[in-house]
């Protein structure tokens, strides 16, 4: 099974800031990878898919990028309502998906 | 409006069944492949269960295969998972989950349920 690793797990950023988040594969998918929010109690949104490409209506802040097996998330100026969990997932090997563990973004 | 509501969860013990619903609306039902997807308590997203449009293929992870039974009725716009010899690592919020696109081609999820807790402890 391809395992996908996230870092960090979690970190404390500020309104405003431009964050990070990396997801790695264990074996190249291309740029099958999604990436998903989760706020408490809710089920996840999806932001991004194909990498790099924003799902309708997600916020031009968010964006993606990577291939192969290095992937990244980036907020480019961090707001309220960003502070959440972020999950990436592979679908190279659809239908058996894999997420990472997660990126828990917290406030400073 | 896409809907997805699932029910059926509650508190078994271990060893014992539960049957998960989840009812589906506002698109296409029979077009679209349907997954299960669970979270445990503070944990992270775990892929369950996946069933082709027709129901006719079916995958598992390995967490769960040989105990879970994913199913569908298009005639009926449901999406079900059957859940036997259930252990206390099966606690989790399963969700329903459905592809962007019909057919295949965008197995990456746009639409989610609310989600159906599941607890399993004597």
């Amino acid at each position: 099974a391809i395992r996908m690793t996230q870092s960090p797990s979690s970190f404390s950023a500020s309104t405003g800031d431009r964050v990070t988040i990396t997801c790695r594969a264990s074996q190249g998918i291309s740029s099958y990878l999604a990436w998903y929010q989760q706020k408490p109690g809710k089920a996840p949104k999806l932001l991004i898919y194909a990498a790099s490409t924003l799902q309708s209506g997600v916020p031009s802040r968010f964006s993606g990028s990577g291939s192969g097996t290095d992937f990244t998330l980036t907020i480019s100026c961090l707001q309220s309502e960003d502070f959440a969990t972020y999950y990436c997932q592979q679908y190279y090997s659809y239908p058996l998906l894999t997420f990472g563990g997660g990126t828990k973004v917290e406030i400073k | 409006e896409v809907q997805l509501v699932e029910s059926g969860g509650g508190l078994v013990q271990p060893g014992g069944s539960l049957r998960l619903s989840c009812a589906a609306s506002g698109f296409t039902f029979s077009s679209y492949e349907m997954n299960w997807v669970r979270q445990a308590p503070g944990k992270g997203l775990e892929w369950v269960s996946y069933i082709s449009s027709s129901g006719s293929t079916i995958y598992y992870a390995d967490s769960v295969k040989g105990r879970f039974t994913i199913s569908r009725d298009n005639a009926k716009n449901s999406l079900y998972l059957q859940m036997n010899s259930l252990r206390a690592e099966d606690t989790a919020v399963y969700y329903c989950a459905r592809p962007a696109q019909p057919y295949g081609d965008s197995p990456y999820f746009d639409y989610w349920g609310q989600g159906t807790l599941v607890t399993v402890s004597s």
